[in-house]
């Protein structure tokens, strides 16, 4: 079957290290992947895409890395800081639709 | 300011009664969606619309109904047969589904609906 998974475990640092959130997938061969940000009661902002081609990409402190063969993204926040702290969701796009991940949440300690 | 308004931010269902959530962009954006997000749960789409009097279903429809009168307006009922409707109600919209470049999706800031 078709899936796209997240670490559903919420992910703890400290301020000043860098996170390393997963999504992994099955199934699914798709072009392109984005990473979403969630912070609570809001809806999600979109963060970056990266396409198939593209091995990694950056904006500013984030860091995303595309793995067609591993079928997996990363997604780094270097130098975190705790207004980094909330839910990090990726999607792709399958069967011709945007499929989203549960997410992660990120809590950022200062 | 360019965005997607979504009303009411919380909204109280009784039983057997539809009610309607309301979506407004001002984006000019030709397509727009219909999430609904369970804590712990990926998004899950329920209905989407690439142009104005037309719409699909998505994952979810059943119970739900759409109209999409105006390329501005998305509104999303949730009828009495939607027996569990308690969840998180996003509206979104994309300059074009189909397009990488173009399918980013701009979010609302949602609607909470729960049963009284």
């Amino acid at each position: 079957s078709q899936k796209i998974e997240q670490n559903s475990e919420a992910l703890n640092i400290q301020e000043g290290k860098t996170a390393t959130l997963t999504c992994n997938y099955t199934n699914y061969s798709p072009a392109y992947l984005q990473w979403y940000r969630q912070d609570p009661g809001r809806g999600p902002v979109f963060l970056l895409l990266i396409r198939e081609n593209e091995k990694e990409k950056r904006k500013e402190r984030l860091k995303v890395t595309f793995d067609t063969t591993l079928k997996q993204s990363l997604f780094h926040i270097t130098a975190s800081q705790p207004a980094d702290s909330a839910t990090y969701l990726c999607a792709l796009r399958g069967g011709g639709k945007l499929i989203f991940g549960q997410g992660t949440e990120l809590s950022v300690k200062p | 300011d360019g965005g997607i308004t979504q009303s009411p931010k919380y909204l109280f269902r009784k039983e057997g009664q539809n009610v309607t959530l309301s979506c407004e962009q001002n984006l000019n954006h030709d397509a727009m969606y219909w999430y609904r997000q369970d804590p712990g749960q990926g998004l899950r789409l329920i209905y989407y619309s690439q142009i104005v009097n037309d719409f699909q279903k998505g994952d979810i429809a059943e119970g739900y109904s759409v109209s999409r009168e105006k390329k501005e307006s998305f509104p999303l009922t949730v009828t009495s047969a939607q027996k569990n409707p308690t969840a998180f109600y996003l509206c979104a919209s994309s300059t074009r589904q189909g397009s990488a470049t173009n399918e980013k999706l701009f979010f609302g800031s949602g609607t909470q609906l729960s049963v009284l």
